[in-house]
């Protein structure tokens, strides 16, 4: 059974960095062709897609959000994270994993806010 | 990036009557491949987004089959052809053929 959890902070201050934790079961991030992805959905809007990192550590980024964004993953805890700078209330939104866009986290709310 | 729109971006439908969200791409999603990769989810109430099609047509694992995709190019449909209370929430298509992944604004379906 594939399952995905997003872990973080609920609230982060404006200018803060944001550090969210994938921690998933159910498959190996060391298996060719696997990658896991970022995407956030602020209240009560679209889905929008931040970031992704392959087997291979190959990583791609949203380029409206590249310079802000980090993407790392530690193949042996089962963990992918996702750092993100310079956080502003507009970021507000929740934020979730997934596998190959095919397997969701639960999804965690970020709101930033002073 | 591509863009993604769909019509309508809300729908009330009749218990048991059929239902359909089309979806455009600003680019084609044929690959190389020969597959087309545009992919529909459903995000229901307090929930995450669930896939229900894959590379237009197919039903992931355990979607029922009054779900179907159509389509080709930079057109699209998802087509319920009855429509139950489980079906609410929120449409969206999603292209899967370049990166940044894009997602269309989302179809709000509620029950009449």
């Amino acid at each position: 059974q594939i399952t995905l959890k997003e872990s973080g902070p609920t609230l982060v201050k404006p200018t803060q960095t944001l550090t969210l934790t994938c921690t998933f079961s159910g498959f190996s991030l060391s298996t060719s062709g696997v990658g896991v992805g970022w995407i956030r959905q602020p209240p009560g809007k679209a889905l929008e897609w931040l970031a992704l990192i392959y087997w291979n550590d190959d990583k791609r980024y949203s380029p409206s959000l590249k310079s802000r964004l980090t993407i790392t993953k530690d193949t042996s805890k089962n963990q992918v994270v996702l750092t993100m700078t310079n956080m502003d209330p507009v970021d507000t939104a929740t934020y979730y994993c997934a596998l190959s866009m095919v397997y969701w986290g639960q999804g965690t709310l970020v709101t930033v806010s002073s | 990036d591509i863009v993604m729109t769909q019509t309508p971006l809300s729908l009330s439908v009749t218990p048991g009557q059929p239902a359909s969200i089309s979806c455009k791409s600003s680019q084609s999603l044929l690959h190389s491949d020969g597959k087309t990769y545009l992919y529909w989810y459903l995000q229901k109430p307090g929930q995450s987004p669930q896939l229900l099609i894959y590379e237009v047509s197919s039903r992931f694992s355990g979607v029922p089959d009054r779900f179907s995709g159509s389509g080709s190019g930079t057109d699209f449909t998802l087509k319920i052809s009855r429509v139950e209370a489980e079906d609410v929430g929120v449409y969206y298509c999603m292209q899967g053929i370049h990166l940044p992944r894009t997602f269309g604004p989302g179809t709000k379906v509620d029950i009449k």
